[in-house]
Parts: C-alpha cells; sequence; structure tokens
C-alpha cells in the first residue's frame, strides 16, 4: 500500500521566516510533486522532479524553491514566508512510465497559515 | 491557457436525492480525466476515464466522458452522507502533469 506522509498537519509561522515542508513516500515512486489547494482555485501546480537532484517548474513557482536529495524525499521551502502564501499544501509521487500516466497518490496535506 | 472548470462549485442536497457533477476542460494534449474525492485528508482517486461515451461505474458513483463536446460528469445516486466531500476535476496533460479543476463541494443533509 503507497504511503506518502508530510512532516506536519498544521503549522504556523511568521512573515519572513524559512519554511520547510517535508514530504516522503515508500514506493520507490521516481516522481513527487507539490501542489497548493486554495478554495475556488482547486489544486496548483508549484514543482515536479522526476528524479534526484531533478526539479521541474510546476504553474506557480514564484516564492517557492524545491530540494530532492534522496529519492524518497521532496522538501518544498519557502524562503521567505508571506502572508499570500498561507493555503493547504499537498504532496503527491508517481511511478514512472513508459509515456502513459501513473496514478499519483497524495499525502495528508499541510494546511500552512502564515501571520 | 489550459483550463479545468467545474460546476457547480457548491451543492447542498437531502440524503437520498441524485447528484450530478459537471467538469469541462480546455486543455492541450489531453491524455485522460480523473475524478478524486477529498475529504479531510489527502484526494482519494475514484476514476480514470479515457475514452469517449464508456461509463466507469463504482457502485452508487458512475462517470463518463465527451471529448467531442470537451466535459464529464460525475453521477452519486441514492448519496449518503458519507458522500460529503469535495471532488476534484483533474486532466491529464502529457504523461504526468495534472491540470485540476476548483473541486465541487458536495453536502450531503441527513
Amino acid at each position: 500500500d503507497v504511503k506518502v506522509t508530510q512532516s506536519s498537519r498544521y503549522l504556523v509561522k511568521r512573515t519572513g521566516e524559512k519554511v520547510f515542508l517535508e514530504c516522503v513516500q515508500d514506493m520507490d515512486h521516481e516522481n513527487m510533486f507539490w501542489y497548493r489547494q486554495d478554495p475556488g482555485l482547486g489544486l496548483r501546480l508549484i514543482y515536479f522532479s522526476y528524479d534526484v537532484k531533478m526539479k521541474e517548474k510546476g504553474d506557480i513557482p514564484e516564492g517557492y524553491s524545491v530540494s530532492r536529495e534522496k529519492k524518497e524525499r521532496f522538501s518544498l521551502i519557502l524562503e521567505s514566508a508571506s502572508t499570500n502564501q498561507t493555503s493547504m499544501y499537498l504532496c503527491a509521487s508517481s511511478s514512472r512510465g513508459a509515456g502513459y500516466y501513473h496514478e499519483q497518490y497524495f499525502g495528508p496535506g499541510t494546511r500552512l497559515t502564515v501571520t | 491557457e489550459d483550463k479545468v472548470v467545474q460546476s457547480p462549485l457548491s451543492l447542498v442536497v437531502h440524503e437520498g436525492d441524485t447528484v450530478t457533477l459537471n467538469c469541462s476542460y480546455e486543455v492541450t494534449n489531453f491524455r485522460s480525466l480523473l475524478w478524486y474525492k477529498q475529504e479531510k485528508k489527502a484526494p482519494t482517486f475514484l476514476f480514470m476515464l479515457t475514452s469517449s461515451g464508456i461509463e466507469k461505474k463504482s457502485g452508487r458513483l458512475s462517470s463518463i466522458l465527451d471529448k467531442k463536446e470537451l466535459f464529464s460528469i460525475l453521477n452519486i445516486t441514492a448519496t449518503q452522507t458519507g458522500d460529503s466531500a469535495i471532488y476534484l476535476c483533474a486532466v491529464v496533460q502529457g504523461a504526468q502533469k495534472l491540470v485540476f479543476g476548483q473541486g465541487t463541494r458536495l453536502t450531503i443533509n441527513p
């Protein structure tokens, strides 16, 4: 059974703080994703990674960076948190197939509040 | 610009009612369309639709895709309070990228 875990369910940070959100998957998946979810906007892709040390920008990468030093772990970094980054953050992982879609498995989410 | 639009954004019905959730899309390099259910945790996968006109069914839930008119519907019959959730529609673009709609928040009152 695939398991994707995120380091915190709830997080409160102050404006300007550096914030790390961690995601770990236990299924040896090549692909990992970070989304944010906001009411009325759905899930939007921030960054994804298809291999260790590889990363690609998604639709809304501004204000975020990522790190993938190990296959099972994908970190989202907010260099200087701002109030407009208050959101639910969801991590997902999937295996990499031969050009066809492989199901993404989601973690439980981290609700980040920046005050 | 790629977009996926769900309607309604919010729906409140009574237990036992039948509901239809809509998802329309304009996405380049369309591969397939997915439906997810999200309660207070991770989204869980419901259906993947790739071909037009073929209904996918799981218990009281069913879904169909129309690739000519670029939409999909998700039907839930004989709704129960446990069906209360956010229902997400997403289009698979290329090999791995998902483009999500806004979600429909469904509330089932007893």
